[in-house]
């Protein structure tokens, strides 16, 4: 199955940009990558998701790099309510998708 | 729309005892899914669905069975409970398996003593 790396934990200042990375070397040509986080006691909640392109939406952005091997999930500018554990997954045909442990992001006032 | 829906929020159990976990969600969704999460660590795939009548294991499926007679329901049920299932179990869904947004209920706690 493919695998993904992240950090175990980053830490921002308010009202500054986020870059949370992550390595997924051995992901497929069919491969989605889907970024969640998850907020203390509650279920992990969809940010965003590409498969080659870079993707926008409200919430955030997803850089891929041009061999996929890598992404970055960005958050334009962070606020207390961006704490969370940040997951970055790998979903395709042959791989469900798999929850590592994730990367804890702490904001800072 | 109630979204994605779980009961218990909470449930004890002892060692032997068998129990559904129940969910439900009303946006139509074919593909649901179950997943537990032990402390500190990421989510794990028990079972998932692609559609009514159709059911298939994740990632760690011993322990655990599933039936989708409904699109919109999806009950996971536990055998014979062991205190290594002491968790907290999540159910999810989205419009198809993959490339969609997958949207999460709030979660049951579980524990077997």
């Amino acid at each position: 199955d493919a695998k993904t790396t992240q950090p175990n934990s980053m830490e921002s200042n308010e009202e500054e940009p986020v870059h949370l990375p992550c390595n997924h070397s051995t992901i497929s040509g069919t491969d989605y990558i889907h970024w969640y986080r998850q907020l203390p006691s509650q279920g992990p909640e969809y940010v965003i998701h590409g498969l080659t392109s870079n993707v926008n939406n409200r919430m955030a952005s997803l850089a891929i790099a041009e061999d996929r091997k890598s992404s970055t999930l960005i958050l334009h500018r962070a606020t207390l309510r961006d704490a969370a554990v940040y997951y970055c997954i790998l979903e395709g045909n042959n791989n469900d998708m798999r929850f590592g442990a994730g990367t804890r992001l702490t904001v800072k006032p | 729309n109630a979204g994605v829906t779980q009961t218990p929020k909470f449930q004890v159990l002892k060692t032997g005892q068998s129990m559904t976990l129940q969910c439900a969600q009303d946006m139509n969704h074919e593909y649901m899914s179950w997943y537990r999460q032990d402390p500190g660590m990421g989510l794990r795939l028990i079972h998932y669905s692609v559609g009514a009548g159709i059911t298939d294991q994740g990632e760690v499926p011993n322990g655990y069975n599933v039936s989708r007679s409904t699109t919109e329901d999806f009950p996971l049920r536990l055998l014979s409970a062991a205190p290594s299932q002491t968790s907290v179990y999540f159910c999810a869904s989205s419009y198809s398996r993959l490339g969609n947004e997958q949207f999460f209920g709030p979660g049951t706690r579980l524990t077997v003593l």
